[in-house]
């Protein structure tokens, strides 16, 4: 079965500093990935998803992730993070069958000011 | 607001018990999608339905079971309820019955059950 993997479970940043969130996937044919975000009290939401082409793939509120096929791995980045980013970040493949999304267990983020 | 709602919001039940968790999808969604996150599982797949018809069984235990009426909401049903199952319970909608084309699913904000 396919699986994801996120190495950071909490990270603490400072505003202004940069952010990477690493991921990992299982499956090794085509997949299509994605990061949702989660902020305190709200519903999970699309940060950004990649299903071909460019594997620099840009997203919302300033975050991209890259796409590197031969290290299963999709992570997110963000140049300057700002105390609004403070939020549970999960990275999720899609499955084989392409009729559900696996999640990672997430990475707590938090952002001080 | 993603226009995916959830009811209850909260439920605290004892052990034995059953429970039922709503779901309306967003308007014109025909899939619904249920997800379990706890602390040690992370989010979980549990099961998705397509225009009232079951498409995807992820790790969905047998107590548990799920349906979608002719109006598209989705309920997921929880029984013989252990201190296990204690979590949120996401449900999310897409508009078509995998997730390819728009690679987005919608999520509600979630129902918290607690066991004790």
């Amino acid at each position: 079965a396919q699986s994801v993997s996120q190495h950071n479970h909490h990270v603490i940043l400072s505003e202004a500093a940069s952010l990477e969130l690493g991921c990992n996937y299982s499956y090794g044919g085509t997949v299509n990935l994605f990061w949702y975000v989660q902020y305190p009290g709200q519903h999970l939401q699309l940060l950004l998803k990649y299903f071909s082409g460019d594997p620099l793939v840009k997203g919302i509120k300033g975050f991209e992730a890259e796409f590197i096929k031969s290290k299963f791995s999709f992570n997110l980045r963000k140049p300057s993070v700002q105390w609004s980013d403070t939020a549970e970040y999960f990275c999720a493949v899609e499955d084989q069958a392409g009729t559900a999304l696996i999640f990672g267990k997430g990475t707590t983020l938090s952002v001080s000011s | 607001d993603s226009g995916v709602t959830q009811t209850p919001k909260h439920l605290i039940t004892a052990t034995g018990q059953r429970v039922t968790l709503r779901c309306s999808p967003r308007s014109g969604d025909l899939s619904v999608y249920w997800y379990q996150q706890s602390l040690d599982q992370g989010l979980q797949f549990l099961i998705q339905y397509y225009n009232g018809e079951e498409r995807a069984k992820g790790n969905i235990l047998e107590r548990f079971s799920a349906q979608q009426f002719p109006d598209l909401h989705s309920e997921l049903n929880l029984s013989s309820l252990e201190l296990g199952d204690s979590a949120l319970y996401f449900c999310a909608s897409s508009a078509l019955g995998g997730t390819t084309n728009t690679g987005e699913l919608f999520f509600g904000e979630g129902s918290r059950l607690t066991v004790l």
